[in-house]
């Protein structure tokens, strides 16, 4: 099975900084991968499929970056309402979700 | 509005059963994958199960396989997860969501219900 190894596993920055989330496959998955935030006690919602596609609705400082084994997801000025828990997820031929990032506010 | 929205969960034994329900609106279900995710306390996310449209084709996760049931009644926009010979590692929040991409993305999730199996 292919595993999804997010990085790092918490993070804490400043309104208006820029955050990275790193996800990374242990075999390469092309484009299939997504995100999803998961604000405190709510469900996940999808951010972002196929890599780079903004879900419709989704703040455009949010964008994902990627392919093969490596991917990023980046906040580039980071709000106090993006104070939630971020997941990748493989898809395609499976499913398989990261460990999870929580992102916090200094 | 798309939606979702879960019931269904509460406290069982171990070895009990359980029957979780979805009722969908606001988009043609009939048209779509759907699917059971679910997240132990303070966990990550695991896809429980996911059925296609027709209720044709069915996935599930190894850990569930032989206990678990996924169904959908289309007529009643509305899917469900039977659970049977329920264990404690079973104890979790089930979400249930639309399935993109062949049952394999998920969008929106319901708010979900709670599973709790314990004596």
């Amino acid at each position: 099975d292919i595993q999804m190894t997010q990085s790092p596993s918490s993070l804490s920055a400043s309104v208006g900084d820029r955050v990275t989330i790193t996800c990374r496959a242990s075999q390469g998955i092309s484009t299939y991968l997504a995100w999803y935030q998961q604000k405190p006690e709510r469900p996940p919602k999808l951010l972002i499929y196929a890599a780079s596609t903004l879900q419709s609705g989704v703040p455009s400082r949010f964008s994902g970056s990627g392919s093969g084994t490596d991917f990023t997801l980046t906040i580039s000025s980071l709000q106090p309402e993006d104070v939630a828990t971020y997941y990748c997820q493989k898809y395609h031929t499976g499913v398989t979700f990261g460990g999870g990032t929580k992102v916090e506010i200094k | 509005e798309v939606r979702v929205v879960e019931s269904g969960g509460g406290l069982v034994q171990p070895g009990g059963s359980l029957r979780l329900s979805c009722a969908a609106s606001g988009f043609t279900f009939s048209g779509y994958w759907m699917t059971w995710v679910r997240q132990a306390p303070g966990q990550g996310l695991e896809l429980v199960a996911n059925i296609k449209q027709d209720g044709s084709e069915t996935f599930y996760v190894d850990s569930v396989k032989g206990r678990f049931t996924i169904s959908r009644d289309n007529a009643r926009n509305s899917l469900y997860l039977h659970m049977n010979s329920l264990r404690a590692e079973d104890t979790a929040v089930y979400y249930c969501a639309r399935g993109l991409w062949f049952g394999e993305l998920f969008d929106p999730w319901g708010q979900g219900t709670l599973v709790t199996v314990s004596s």
